[in-house]
């Protein structure tokens, strides 16, 4: 069955480091987006990527995050200069059409700044 | 007033029983609803997914959705320990742009 993977599963890194969290979509999919879950919260939006260009971001998605699309199959976040209060699992998801479409998401990835 | 709120539970039943879980939005807007089930530490896996009101059965799951009162369940039959997850409800408005979750319940089923 096709699915969402995440790289890293868990990654350790040092305040105001830079991070990139890779995600690879369901192939045939078209939306993409990016959730973070911080422990014992709610899951939160973070950004949604269609055509090659961000569609909605939320206000955590502030100049610290990126996302790129840097090939035909990955999908990317980075922080530039990650914050303690960024230690949250990530989630990629993606889904294959603009309405009806149901959201895959990734196993995510563990983010624990020191 | 949150966009969608849930019970975090925890929700303690013996197996076998019918659990019922459910989750009370604001937004007349959100015309998709889904409920996803997530072990500890791992991504949203997706159980159910409707449009608009009425019922859909999968197996020993059972979603409803009433727009009118601005309410959804989850129903699961003959619960087992593997069910023991957290739930999460969440839906999406026509402009399909984001998801938007509930806090999710805790379920614990016991032996």
């Amino acid at each position: 069955e096709p699915e969402v993977t995440q790289t890293p599963s868990h990654q350790v890194t040092q305040m105001g480091q830079e991070v990139i969290l890779r995600c690879v979509p369901i192939s045939n999919h078209l939306y993409f987006y990016w959730y973070r879950q911080i422990l014992g919260q709610k899951v939160e939006f973070l950004v949604s990527f269609y055509n090659n260009e961000i569609s909605e971001k939320s206000e955590i998605f502030d100049d610290q995050f990126s996302v790129e699309r840097p090939d035909g199959s990955n999908f990317t976040l980075k922080i530039r200069s990650t914050k303690l209060e960024d230690s949250a699992m990530y989630f990629c998801a993606s889904r294959d059409r603009g309405v009806g479409g149901e959201l895959f998401f990734g196993e995510g990835s563990r983010l624990t700044v020191l | 007033q949150k966009e969608v709120e849930q019970d975090p539970g925890p929700l303690s039943v013996p197996e076998g029983a019918i659990v019922s879980l459910n989750c009370t939005y604001s937004n007349s807007a959100f015309q998709y609803f889904m409920w996803y089930r997530q072990y500890s530490r791992k991504g949203p896996e997706l159980l159910m997914y409707t449009y608009s009101s009425g019922n859909k059965e999968d197996g020993r799951f059972t979603a409803q959705v009433d727009k009118s009162s601005k309410y959804i369940s989850l129903f699961i039959r003959d619960s087992q320990p593997s069910d023991s997850a957290t739930y999460l409800c969440a839906m999406i408005d026509t402009g399909f742009q984001k998801l938007v979750f509930g806090t999710g319940t805790r379920l614990l089923v016991s032996p």
